[in-house]
């Protein structure tokens, strides 16, 4: 089944502490990106990728970093998350050719 | 990209047929229309998306206006299961990437 898997769906973490939310999609998608969902605030870019190896920030990058090391995965960074990175947070994937973007099932985050 | 413009929350009758407008008053030639929903905090999920034609697909029918300022998603036989956020979007990227969703549209399905 074509899909796109976010790990994990739920996070409770503290201030500081490093973490990866992962994402992987296998439909050989070239473009991969995360969002966060806050209320009031609607989906809102964090990263995006157009291939391996190539990255590029979105509207609201601060606080996070991205890897694209193969087309499969792009995994979401937290060198030193904050409370104001909770939130829902949805990684997609489309082909870079007149496709709909792919939505995974979020993972919500809480840092306290 | 362009602006869109859609009213905050509808209801509709369960069997009915729901019609959800957009304005994109600004749209350029090049920019398509794209319908997402998202059901209650789920990942969004892509409906129909058309440049200039009126598109069907098995889930709704996009009506985008001769001259491009504004369309309607129609879902033809609203269900339970259709209650949704609905987001319209105007975009240039043919990919589908760098999409920017707005607030969009709550729709409740009502019984």
């Amino acid at each position: 089944e074509a899909q796109v898997t976010q790990n994990p769906r739920y996070l409770i973490t503290v201030t500081g502490k490093k973490l990866t939310v992962t994402c992987s999609q296998n439909m050989n998608h070239e473009y991969m990106s995360w969002y966060r969902q806050d209320p009031g605030l609607g989906l809102r870019q964090i990263y995006y990728s157009m291939n391996v190896e190539v990255t590029d920030k979105g509207d609201v990058p601060e606080g996070y970093k991205v890897s694209r090391k193969e087309k499969r995965n792009f995994p979401l960074i937290l060198e030193s998350p904050s409370p104001n990175q909770t939130s829902l947070y949805f990684c997609a994937s489309s082909t870079v050719s007149n496709s709909p973007l792919h939505f995974g099932n979020g993972t919500r985050l809480t840092v306290t | 990209d362009a602006k869109t413009t859609q009213p905050p929350s509808m209801d509709c009758a369960e069997g009915r047929a729901a019609n959800l407008p957009c304005n994109h008053s600004t749209i350029s030639g090049n920019e398509y229309v794209y319908w997402y929903r998202q059901i209650h905090s789920q990942g969004p999920q892509y409906i129909i998306h058309g440049l200039k034609n009126n598109e069907t697909n098995e889930m709704a029918s996009l009506i985008i206006t001769e001259d491009r300022k504004s369309s309607t998603l129609i879902l033809p036989h609203a269900t339970l299961r259709d209650t949704a956020v609905y987001y319209c979007i105007a975009s240039r990227e043919t990919s589908g990437s760098r999409l920017t969703f707005g607030e969009g549209t709550q729709l409740t399905v009502n019984p």
